[in-house]
């Protein structure tokens, strides 16, 4: 079974701080994701990357930036948060070159930012 | 534009009957793949059905099925014999393959709640 873990299931940061949610992967899976996910709006992707080092950016990148330095792990950082960003946050990885093939998410982070 | 729309933010179903959940979606590529995923309370995305747009029959997984009409651009789910374990938050996708690193996008969800 793959897993992807998501580093807390909850987590409380105050405004202005550096935030840092990681994701890991163990299934070799090429692309990963950090989606957030608000009420009413559903899943909304943040950045996605497809390889190590690579990185795009999805429908809402503001205030956010990745890292993945190593094929399993992908990294979003919240470079000064702010209260707009409590969020449930996602993670996904899924393989490349099969277009049947389901992202597999995480259990998600519950960010509160006060 | 939205790409996927959810028309029913929440709906109520008793227990061991069917229930259908709607999907509609906009894209002008002949070929992509529609997803539903279940999220329980606890959070966790949990995929349970896709469907191609080339696939000859419409999709079924157990009680899950897709009710595809391409014409329409739409991919409801139907779930048969609700369970109160069916009470969720149900996300339809949509993959299209010119979108980089295969990726999806979400609609707004419909809550499930199954009354015993």
């Amino acid at each position: 079974d793959v897993k992807v873990t998501q580093s807390s299931r909850y987590l409380v940061k105050r405004t202005g701080e550096k935030v840092f949610l990681e994701c890991v992967q163990d299934m070799d899976h090429e692309n990963m994701f950090w989606y957030r996910q608000d009420p009413g709006l559903g899943l909304r992707l943040i950045y996605f990357s497809y390889d190590v080092k690579m990185k795009e950016k999805g429908d809402i990148p503001e205030g956010y930036s990745v890292s993945r330095e190593k094929k399993e792990r992908f990294s979003l950082i919240l470079e000064s948060a702010s209260t707009n960003q409590t969020s449930m946050y996602l993670c996904a990885s899924s393989v490349t070159g099969h277009s049947n093939q389901p992202q597999h998410f995480g259990d998600g982070t519950r960010l509160s930012i006060l | 534009a939205q790409k996927i729309t959810q028309t029913q933010p929440g709906m109520f179903v008793q227990e061991k009957e069917a229930v259908t959940l709607d999907c509609t979606y906009d894209t002008s590529d002949p070929s992509y793949g529609l997803f539903w995923y279940k999220q329980p309370s606890s959070g966790e995305m949990i995929f349970l059905i896709y469907q191609g747009s080339y696939d000859q029959q419409n999709a079924t997984e157990g009680r899950y099925s897709l009710n595809f009409q391409k014409a329409r651009k739409s991919a409801n789910l139907v779930i048969s014999a609700s369970q109160l374990g069916d009470s969720a938050m149900y996300f339809c996708a949509m993959r299209e393959p010119k979108a980089a690193g295969n990726k999806l996008t979400f609609g707004g969800g419909t809550r499930v709640l199954v009354k015993p």
